[in-house]
């Protein structure tokens, strides 16, 4: 059964940084892109960053351009998003997701809360 | 950027009647490779979404056949047939044809 576990959300203050994570299992975690997916409370989804399966590429939406920066450590089946300069509109519940090399998001984790705020 | 526009907003059903949503690209989701790279989500209330449909119109594994997807190009199509009470939830689709991936802004579906 593939299991996604995102951890690492808290409140920070504008400006702050953070890092979150996710714990994969029950697939072949190298074999597979990852990619970080964010909802502002009551609103719709926002794709924020991918990471193909090797690491070699990645890609990140404008709004975090800059200030993110995803990673993963295939040794430890882990994906991880560190959040720089964070901003209000940062607030939200961050997603990962898996995919293939067709970016169709097939499994998705619980999410972690980020909020932002003074 | 691909801009998805979903109609309409919200869409009352009755249990056992069939829901249909609409989906519009800003432009066409044809890839080079010559695939549709467009796919539906649910989110049921308190969940995360959950894939349901993707290339538009292949179920993923463990989706009911209630659920069907058609559609080419820029204009696409989720239909829900015999809806039943699980399927409350807002419906989401997504292209993965070009980067940054993009959603529509979701449809509601409710009793």
């Amino acid at each position: 059964e593939v299991q996604l576990v995102e951890s690492g959300g808290v409140v920070v203050q504008p400006g702050g940084s953070l890092r979150l994570s996710c714990a994969a299992s029950g697939f072949s975690f190298d074999g597979y892109s990852m990619h970080w997916v964010r909802q502002p409370p009551g609103k719709g989804l926002e794709w924020v960053s991918l990471v193909r399966g090797d690491g070699s590429i990645t890609d990140y939406a404008d709004s975090v351009k800059g200030r993110f920066t995803i990673s993963r450590d295939n040794s430890k089946n882990s994906l991880y998003l560190q959040m720089d300069r964070l901003r209000t509109e940062d607030t939200a519940l961050y997603y990962c997701a898996t995919s293939g090399d067709d970016w169709q998001l097939y499994y998705w984790g619980q999410g972690t809360l980020v909020t932002v705020s003074s | 950027e691909i801009v998805m526009t979903q109609t309409p907003l919200s869409s009352p059903v009755t249990l056992g009647q069939t829901a249909s949503i609409s989906c519009r690209s800003s432009q066409s989701l044809v890839h080079s490779d010559g695939n549709t790279y467009l796919s539906w989500l649910q989110q049921r209330p308190g969940q995360p979404p959950r894939l349901l449909i993707y290339k538009i119109s292949n179920r993923f594994s463990g989706v009911p056949d209630r659920f069907s997807g058609s559609g080419a190009g820029r204009v696409f199509t989720l239909k829900i047939s015999r809806v039943e009470a699980e399927d409350v939830g807002v419906y989401y689709c997504m292209q993965g044809t070009q980067l940054p991936l993009t959603f529509g802004g979701g449809t509601k579906v409710e009793i």
